[in-house]
């Protein structure tokens, strides 16, 4: 059964935009669709949530289409201290509404 | 202050040991979770609880065992059964099974 999907790994430059896209056909239909963080040896961190449309805090954005079938973290001017494995977790439908990880995109941010 | 503590940060176990990872929350949390994390490897879901006394299995339980007496605690063991044992061990609460989940610094397991 396909859980969410992620692109492996990005490579972006400090200063640009990266937009991670995560994949997740048979979401929930009252479950959030949360990001976290993690650097190598330590626990994901959150970062952002969202139920749908648009959500924006002080370190990234959130964007859910109408359908809910996607989202996409955007992080705005990534600088170094930024390179590290971003994940979606959505709960899925065809797990009992069951809260699933994505298998994580690495980010790597080059000077 | 607030949070979630793990321990220890390593843990050595030798072969048909059993061995107990600790998780303790202050947060006043009512759901609680076991994630397994492989090198370069997503997280998996061991076992979780949504309530004091009761757990359920997630998609690895096989050779993990868990007990929830109190609120604020939840440990796992990792028993001789599980035969590849060595990992980066995360635990996780959340208010409810469905909000979001807060991790602690996680155990490496290592077998000697």
């Amino acid at each position: 059964l396909a859980k969410t999907t992620q692109p492996i790994s990005m490579d972006s430059y400090e200063g640009q935009e990266v937009n991670i896209t995560c994949s997740h056909n048979n979401i929930a239909t009252n479950d959030y669709i949360t990001w976290y963080q993690q650097f190598p040896s330590q626990g994901p961190r959150f970062i952002i949530q969202g139920y749908k449309t648009k959500v924006t805090n002080e370190v990234a954005s959130l964007f859910i289409p109408a359908d809910r079938k996607s989202s996409t973290l955007s992080l705005p001017r990534v600088s170094l201290s930024d390179t590290a494995v971003y994940y979606c977790l959505v709960g899925l439908m065809e797990y009992g509404n069951k809260l699933v990880f994505g298998a994580g995109t690495i980010l790597r941010v080059k000077s | 202050d607030g949070g979630i503590t793990q321990s220890p940060k390593y843990l050595f176990r030798k072969e048909g040991q059993n061995v107990t990872l600790s998780c303790e929350q202050n947060l006043n949390h009512d759901a609680m979770y076991w994630y397994r994390q492989d090198p370069g490897q997503g997280l998996r879901l061991i076992y979780y609880s949504q309530i004091v006394n009761d757990f359920q299995k997630g998609d690895i339980a096989e050779g993990y065992s868990v007990s929830r007496e109190k609120k604020e605690s939840f440990p796992l063991t990792v028993t001789s059964a599980q035969k590849n044992p060595t990992a980066f061990y995360l635990c996780a609460s959340s208010i409810g099974g469905e909000e979001t989940q807060y991790f602690g610094p996680g155990t490496r397991l290592l077998v000697l």
